[in-house]
């Protein structure tokens, strides 16, 4: 069955910078786009960016463009997220989740790993 | 503030019907598909419901969805205490080329 696994957060200084990964298993990871989201505490869900199958496309909401970068490794079946200049703010559950398709959105989610930006 | 906009809590007792809604704009629901996740807390979100109507397989037809223009709605009939979920609804939006969410409704089992 369809897995995703996020690892890497943990309790970070402000400042500082952090790379999330997420591995996958029970589908092909390169014929797929995937999307990165996050829940801060007593928060909803807040979209943070797309990449599609091949790389080529990326996608970022405007709220983190620029200090957050996502990027796979096909061959390794993992996806990544790379956070710089972290903020008080970025305290969160962050999400990697498996696109359903073309046009499509969201169909499989990990179960999140915790960001905690703290000094 | 949300780009969705979802009524903060909905409320039932076993065996009732409970209904959602979600209220975008062109960009967004008018526009393009509308999925609804269920989240507990501490697990993974789960789809219930894709292309507006769509059921994954192993999601009870208990739960439906609907849209109509730049609204969509989920409804759960038959509520079980196991329904006691946050639900969001979620689209793409064209004009800030991102998926926007809502802001999550909180059910609660009387």
């Amino acid at each position: 069955q369809v897995q995703l696994v996020e690892s890497g957060g943990g309790v970070v200084q402000p400042g500082r910078s952090l790379r999330l990964s997420c591995a996958v298993s029970g589908f092909t990871l390169s014929s797929f786009g995937m999307h990165w989201v996050r829940q801060a505490p007593g928060k909803g869900m807040e979209w943070l960016a797309f990449i599609s199958y091949d790389g080529k496309k990326k996608l970022s909401a405007d709220s983190v463009r620029g200090r957050f970068t996502v990027s796979r490794d096909n061959r390794k079946d993992t996806l990544y997220l790379e956070i710089n200049s972290l903020r008080p703010e970025d305290t969160a559950v962050y999400y990697c989740a498996k696109d359903r398709g073309w046009m499509e959105l969201i169909d499989y989610w990990g179960q999140g790993t915790l960001v905690t930006v703290s000094s | 503030q949300s780009v969705l906009t979802q009524p903060p809590s909905a409320s039932g007792t076993p065996g009732q019907r409970v209904t959602i809604s979600c209220s975008g704009s062109s960009s967004n629901i008018g526009s393009n598909y509308v999925y609804w996740y269920q989240h507990l807390p501490g697990m993974a979100p789960k789809l219930l419901i894709y292309r507006q109507t769509l059921r994954p397989s192993g999601v009870p037809d208990r739960f439906s969805g609907s849209k109509s223009g730049t609204s969509a709605s989920l409804a759960i009939s038959g509520l079980r205490t196991e329904d006691e979920a946050d639900y969001y609804c979620a689209a793409w939006d064209d004009s800030l080329s991102s998926v926007v969410f809502g802001g999550g409704t909180k059910v609660t089992v009387l």
